[in-house]
């Protein structure tokens, strides 16, 4: 089974910090992602990424950054969080591009912003 | 541009009980359409997934899916509840080859003895 694994479940920051949300999947995937996820809103897209050294914009990217210099390997950057960066975030991966494609999701992790 | 609506956020039910959880979605090309679960503290996994072909869709764990396009809905059933069945459950509409997915707000199934 593919594996999708994020670094941390449950962080607290505080407000300016930098945070770094670390994902990683094992099956060789070409696309991966970042989905914030809160109550009464569902999941909403931050980035996503269908290459190494690729990214663009999902539907809600302000306030975050992302790298992908490996192909396993997505992180998720808060350059100075804030209160309202308070949420689930979730990394997702799927093979590759395509409308039938399945995203792996991995457990989630629960940041706090203080 | 695509789109989902749940109607419901919670729907609550009893175990044995018929499971009805309401998706829409607004798409200006023929849609591909999913179901997601997420049980406590995890991430959110596969139910089923409608992409072409037969518009009654069979997942995991007894659900179920129709694809009905004058209506345009997608809606989730299971015959007769279990307690095992409680958790978030997301609806999904892929947005374009990339391979993105619009998710619905999430209806929260909570299932009583």
């Amino acid at each position: 089974d593919v594996k999708v694994t994020q670094s941390s479940r449950y962080l607290v920051k505080r407000t300016g910090e930098k945070v770094f949300l670390e994902c990683v999947q094992d099956m060789d995937h070409e696309n991966m992602f970042w989905y914030r996820q809160d109550p009464g809103l569902g999941l909403r897209l931050i980035y996503f990424s269908y290459d190494v050294k690729m990214k663009e914009k999902g539907d809600i990217p302000e306030g975050y950054s992302v790298s992908r210099e490996k192909k396993e390997r997505f992180s998720l950057i808060l350059e100075s969080a804030s209160t309202n960066q308070t949420s689930m975030y979730l990394c997702a991966s799927s093979l590759r591009a395509g409308l039938a494609n399945v995203l792996t999701f991995g457990a989630g992790s629960r940041l706090t912003v203080l | 541009a695509q789109s989902v609506t749940q109607l419901g956020s919670h729907v609550s039910v009893s175990e044995g009980a018929l499971v009805l959880l309401r998706c829409n979605y607004s798409s200006s090309v023929p849609p591909y359409l999913f179901w997601y679960v997420q049980y406590p503290n995890q991430g959110l996994q596969l139910l089923l997934k409608y992409t072409t072909g037969a518009t009654l869709v069979k997942g995991i764990n007894g659900f179920e899916a129709e694809f009905k396009k004058s209506e345009t809905s997608f809606h989730l059933t299971k015959p007769s509840a279990h307690m095992s069945d409680a958790a978030e459950y997301f609806c999904a509409v892929s947005a374009n080859q990339g391979g993105k997915l619009i998710f619905g707000q999430g209806t929260e199934l909570s299932v009583k003895p």
